[in-house]
């Protein structure tokens, strides 16, 4: 079965640091892979996605991650954190359009 | 262009009272699906819908039931709440053939005391 496993559930940078935010899956077939961010009191909201092809994808804000078969990895990256990159961000695994699994999820904290 | 669209955005429900959280999208996606969010456990798919009449179990449907009339609204019908259901629950949809293309209301966040 398929499941997502995020490391770490809080990751605390300062403003202008590396911001890397760490996933796992675990799936019996190819995946698709995806990272979702979440502000407070609002749905979440699609950054990046792997499904075929190049397994270095860019997303929107400057995200980006990087598919590794080999590690079982998508782990989700930003060269440097803006305070506005305060929020939630779940990674997400499916092979199928019906069942997309949702790690725990990693709250970002961007300190000043 | 609204997007999904949940409605109540908070309620408080007593120990087995039953209420009906309303979802409606205006994309013409055929693919619907109900989500509960409970802290530090990420998303759970609760029902899911293909299309207009077509319904499945997700991961955690006890508790719950979905109907699909029209192509725009999925209700999610809570019977005999528990304590247990209390969680943020997200609607979303998607279009066809685009396992990516999820768009996500804003939560309806519930308590049941």
């Amino acid at each position: 079965a398929q499941s997502v496993t995020q490391l770490g559930s809080h990751v605390s940078v300062s403003e202008g640091a590396l911001v890397l935010l760490r996933c796992n899956y675990s799936s019996s077939v190819p995946p698709y892979l995806f990272w979702y961010v979440q502000y407070p009191n609002q749905g979440l909201q699609l950054l990046l996605k792997y499904t075929t092809g190049a397994t270095l994808v860019k997303g929107i804000n400057g995200f980006e991650a990087e598919f590794k078969k080999s590690e079982t990895s998508f782990h989700l990256t930003k060269p440097s954190a803006h305070m506005s990159d305060a929020a939630e961000y779940f990674c997400a695994v499916t092979y199928n359009n019906n069942d997309m699994r949702f790690g725990a999820g990693t709250r970002l904290t961007v300190k000043p | 262009n609204a997007g999904v669209t949940q409605t109540p955005k908070f309620r408080i429900l007593k120990i087995g009272q039953s209420m009906t959280l309303q979802c409606a999208q205006d994309m013409n996606h055929n693919y619907m699906y109900w989500y509960r969010q409970d802290p530090g456990m990420g998303l759970k798919l609760i029902y899911y819908s293909v299309g207009a009449g077509i319904t499945d179990k997700g991961e955690v449907p006890n508790g719950y039931n979905v109907s699909r009339s029209t192509t725009e609204d999925f209700p999610l019908r809570l019977e005999l709440a528990a304590p247990s259901q209390t969680s943020v629950y997200f609607c979303a949809s998607s279009s066809d053939g685009r396992v990516y293309d999820y768009t996500f209301g804003s939560g309806t966040r519930l308590t049941v005391v």
